[in-house]
């Protein structure tokens, strides 16, 4: 089966750093994807990891281990316009790989407060 | 960005009518997805498209069918629409690399 999980809400302070946790389990595994979406609008990218490790990209890194099924988005500096829901999204391939299916977890809603 | 548009981007119908969305791609992408997103679900995959007539089911594909006639179109079709069906249906679009997949901007889908 396939089950991606991640907390429902977080809170934190502004200037802060936050870390949202993710934890799948799927048949298969190609790539780990981190997006955010504010409210009334589309998921936008953030990151990508497929290699256990830390990719950092600006204020926003991502982590991965394989080993675990963990992944988790660490947010440096908060900010007001981080308030929004983050998307922990697995791509599983189905056995032969021929294609590129994308799994969503159900989001973490994170507030940030002045 | 990207370049995906869906259509319509609101509809309201009725229950037992029939419903078509429409996404459109400028960008070749191999890869397209309908989900539809639903407090407390997140975004749950309806189905995908791997290539031209190439199709398969997601995990909540009952009521729904899809075609995919040429690269750039992926049409998602409520053959009678019921009011569970009421939702935010987002279409995605990816290659085979690392990019992930770039998203629409949603259509609001309700059924009365």
């Amino acid at each position: 089966g396939q089950n991606i999980d991640q907390p429902t809400e977080m809170t934190a302070t502004e200037g802060a750093i936050v870390q949202i946790n993710c934890t799948y389990q799927t048949s298969g595994f190609n790539g780990l994807f981190w997006y955010q979406q504010h409210a009334g609008e589309a998921p936008t990218f953030l990151s990508y990891n497929v290699l256990d490790g830390l990719e950092e990209k600006g204020r926003f890194s991502s982590f991965l281990s394989r080993s675990k099924g963990y992944s988790y988005l660490l947010l440096k500096e908060l900010q007001m316009k981080d308030s929004a829901s983050y998307l922990c999204a697995v791509r599983d391939p189905p056995p032969g790989g021929a294609t590129n299916k994308l799994i969503f977890g159900t989001g973490t809603l994170l507030a940030v407060q002045p | 960005d990207a370049g995906i548009t869906q259509s319509p981007r609101h509809k309201v119908t009725e229950t037992g009518t029939p419903v078509t969305l429409r996404c459109h791609q400028t960008e070749n992408h191999r890869y397209m997805y309908w989900y539809r997103q639903d407090p407390g679900h997140g975004l749950r995959l309806i189905h995908y498209s791997y290539g031209v007539k190439d199709t398969d089911k997601g995990e909540v594909s009952d009521g729904y069918s899809v075609s995919r006639s040429k690269t750039e179109d992926f049409l998602l079709t409520l053959e009678s629409a019921t009011s569970s069906q009421t939702s935010v249906y987002f279409c995605a679009i990816s290659e085979s690399t690392g990019q992930g997949a770039f998203f629409g901007q949603g259509t609001r889908l309700t059924v009365v």
